[in-house]
């Protein structure tokens, strides 16, 4: 069964300071990769995903991650946060063909206006 | 629009009773998820249901129960028989039989004393 490590538990920074958060998976075979994110008194929606192709993958609100198969690494980042970017964030991988979904145990972001 | 609707978002109840979770789906989609989020912990899968009539254990099914009689619908039942139920809920869809989750509920927190 695969798992899934994020580096940080919570990050603090600044507004227009770059992000970079980390994610680390456990798994021998193909993966699908994906970032979740879950805003204050939202619910949990997709901000990026990965199955195959180009590593370096672009999510919505000028999110990025890029996966790196000899570092089983697939890092969130964001080059210039704002504040509406506070949230919780988790990294998922699945070995593909798979259903199941492994998820980290989330970093969460609090960005100062 | 389309999406899972999980209901009650708040719940309390007393230790030794039984309590159902509700999730519904108008999104057409065949497989529906339980997930179990505890903080530190990151989400983990309960139970699964990819058609209908048909149910399998995630990683933590001791203690909870569910079934699957309309496509639209995957109750979850929380039994006496977990030990520590207090926490909080999601329900997750996703389009095909075998595709990972990719649409989320807004969550039910249970707190059990």
């Amino acid at each position: 069964a695969q798992s899934v490590s994020q580096h940080n538990h919570h990050v603090i920074l600044s507004e227009a300071a770059s992000l970079e958060l980390g994610c680390n998976y456990s798994y021998g075979g193909t993966v699908n990769l994906f970032w979740y994110v879950q805003y204050p008194g939202q619910h949990l929606q997709l901000l990026l995903k990965y199955f195959s192709g180009d590593p370096l993958v672009k999510g919505i609100k000028g999110f990025e991650a890029e996966f790196i198969k000899s570092k089983f690494s697939f890092n969130l980042r964001k080059p210039s946060v704002q504040w509406s970017d506070t949230a919780e964030y988790f990294c998922a991988v699945n070995a593909q063909g798979d259903y199941k979904l492994s998820f980290g145990a989330g970093t969460t972001v609090t960005v100062r206006a | 629009d389309g999406g899972i609707t999980q209901s009650p978002k708040y719940l309390f109840r007393k230790e030794g009773q039984n309590v159902t979770l509700s999730c519904e789906q108008n999104l057409n989609h065949d497989a529906m998820y339980w997930y179990r989020q505890d903080p530190g912990q990151g989400l983990r899968l309960i139970y699964y249901s990819q058609i209908v009539n048909d149910f399998q254990k995630g990683d933590i099914a001791e203690g909870y129960s569910v079934s699957r009689e309309k496509k639209e619908s995957f109750p979850l039942t929380v039994t006496s028989a977990q030990k520590n139920p207090t926490a909080f809920y999601l329900c997750a869809s996703s389009p095909r039989q075998g595709e990972t989750p990719l649409h989320f509920g807004n969550g039910t927190r249970l707190t059990v004393t």
